[in-house]
């Protein structure tokens, strides 16, 4: 079946460590996307690539990094320039910008500081 | 800058009734509005895409409108069970410039259908 992976499901982070987030998608879209979810707050964009070797900041990208190497995968690395990466991370895809289609979205990954 | 409000912000009711989900937006200039249905500690899962020409959408029990001149969608559903209850999210699409890639969700709806 095809769909977005997202892993690990949950992730600990200690002070002044960066992390990555895992994102893949068989789905064969062009455009990938990270967003964050915090408690009483609608999901943010982070970061979104629309085509391989290229991707543009969102809302919060402040202490985030991506990088799109291939077309399947959009890893999300939090670094330690983040000071509040406590949250629920989604990531998505879709055919590709102006397409009449809509998103899918991954399971999450729940990020702690410890 | 586009901004979503789904009213009301949580909504509990007894099994088998019917209810509506309201979603606004301030921009009318969308490309198309989805429903998403979230599980606690889970991603969402596309309910329904209903582009900016259309009036509405369908699938089973669920009904989903859009009057974008007036910046506003319903979602209805019908007969509701207890497995229904989950929180409901609304997003739209731009169709503005460069904001033609981005969704801006909505805060949600929390359901809860008691047996």
């Amino acid at each position: 079946d095809g769909g977005i992976t997202q892993s690990p499901k949950y992730l600990f982070r200690k002070e002044g460590q960066n992390v990555t987030l895992s994102c893949e998608q068989n789905l064969n879209h062009d455009a990938m996307y990270w967003y964050r979810q915090d408690p009483g707050q609608g999901l943010r964009l982070i970061y979104y690539s629309q085509i391989v070797n290229d991707f543009q900041k969102g809302d919060i990208a402040e202490g985030y990094s991506v990088s799109r190497e291939k077309k399947e995968s959009f890893p999300l690395t939090v670094t330690s320039a983040q000071k509040n990466p406590t949250a629920f991370y989604l990531c998505a895809s879709s055919i590709g910008q102006g397409a009449a289609y809509g998103y899918t979205f991954g399971s999450g990954t729940r990020l702690t500081v410890v | 800058k586009q901004e979503v409000t789904q009213i009301p912000a949580a909504l509990s009711v007894p099994e088998g009734e019917n209810l509506v989900l309201n979603c606004s937006f301030t921009d009318s200039a969308i490309y198309n509005l989805q429903w998403f249905r979230q599980d606690p500690g889970k991603g969402l899962t596309s309910l329904l895409l209903i582009q900016s020409s259309q009036r509405e959408q369908t699938s089973g029990r669920l009904n989903a409108s859009l009057d974008k001149s007036s910046g506003r969608s319903t979602l209805y559903i019908a007969a509701s069970q207890p497995g229904d209850s989950a929180t409901y999210l609304c997003a739209v699409r731009g169709d503005s410039g460069g904001s033609n890639y981005k969704l801006t969700f909505g805060k949600g709806t929390l359901l809860t259908v008691n047996p």
